[in-house]
C-alpha cells in the first residue's frame, strides 16, 4: 500500500514563527500536493509539485511557500506564521500517469495551530 | 472552483443503500467522475471514478446519467464505518492537474 506520513498530526506554533511541515511518500510518485482544510471551505489547493524541484502555485498560496528537493519528500513552509493559518494541513501524492487513472493518496493531515 | 454540486449532508439507516447524488452539469467530454471520501481525523480515501458507464468495485457502486450531468454513488450496504464526508470531482484522467474539491456530503449512518 502507498503510504504519504506527514511529520505530526498536531503542532502548535506562535505567530511571527516560521513553520515547516514535512511530508514524504513511499512508492515514487512523482507528483505531490499541499492542501488545507477548514470547515464550510472543504479542501483548497496550495502549492502542488509535478516532480523534484518543479512547484505551482495553487488556489491559495499566499504566505506559503514549499520545497521538493527530493522526490520522496514535499515541504510546506509558512514564512511567518499568522493565526489565519490555523487549519488542517493535508498531503497527497499520485504517481504520474497518461491514459490510466491514478488516484491521489493521502496522509492523515496535521492539525496546525498558530496562537 | 469545484465544478460539482452535492447536497451538504444526508443520514442513511445502518445496513440500508446510500445513494449520494451529485450534479455536474458543466462536465466536458473528456471528464471524468471521481468520488473520494474522508472519515473523520483522516485524509482523503479514493472511491470510485468513472466516464459514462456505470461502475462497481468492492467499495461503492457509480451510476452516471446518459446526458452524463449527473451520477450516483451507491453504498449498497452502509455500515457506521462508512460514516465520512464524500466528495464528487470532476477532471481528466491523467495528467498533472491536482483535484478540486468541493464542500462534499456528510452522510451519518444510523444505527
Amino acid at each position: 500500500d502507498v503510504k504519504v506520513t506527514q511529520s505530526s498530526r498536531y503542532l502548535v506554533k506562535r505567530t511571527g514563527e516560521k513553520v515547516f511541515l514535512e511530508c514524504v511518500q513511499d512508492m515514487d510518485h512523482e507528483n505531490m500536493f499541499w492542501y488545507r482544510q477548514d470547515p464550510g471551505l472543504g479542501l483548497r489547493l496550495i502549492y502542488f509539485s509535478y516532480d523534484v524541484k518543479m512547484k505551482e502555485k495553487g488556489d491559495i498560496p499566499e504566505g506559503y511557500s514549499v520545497s521538493r528537493e527530493k522526490k520522496e519528500r514535499f515541504s510546506l513552509i509558512l514564512e511567518s506564521a499568522s493565526t489565519n493559518q490555523t487549519s488542517m494541513y493535508l498531503c497527497a501524492s499520485r504517481k504520474y500517469g497518461t491514459g490510466k487513472l491514478q488516484p491521489q493518496h493521502f496522509g492523515d493531515g496535521t492539525r496546525l495551530s498558530i496562537l | 472552483d469545484a465544478k460539482t454540486t452535492q447536497p451538504p449532508s444526508m443520514d442513511c439507516a445502518e445496513g440500508r443503500a446510500a445513494n449520494l447524488p451529485c450534479n455536474h452539469s458543466t462536465i466536458s467530454g473528456n471528464e471524468y467522475v471521481y468520488w473520494y471520501r474522508q472519515i473523520h481525523s483522516q485524509g482523503p480515501q479514493y472511491i470510485i471514478h468513472g466516464l459514462k458507464n456505470n461502475e462497481t468495485n468492492e467499495m461503492a457502486s457509480l451510476i452516471i446519467t446518459e446526458d452524463r450531468k449527473s451520477s450516483t454513488l451507491i453504498l449498497p450496504h452502509a455500515t457506521l464505518r462508512d460514516t465520512a464526508v464524500y466528495y464528487c470531482i470532476v477532471r481528466v484522467l491523467s495528467g498533472n492537474t491536482p483535484l478540486v474539491f468541493g464542500k462534499g456530503t456528510r452522510l451519518s449512518v444510523i444505527a
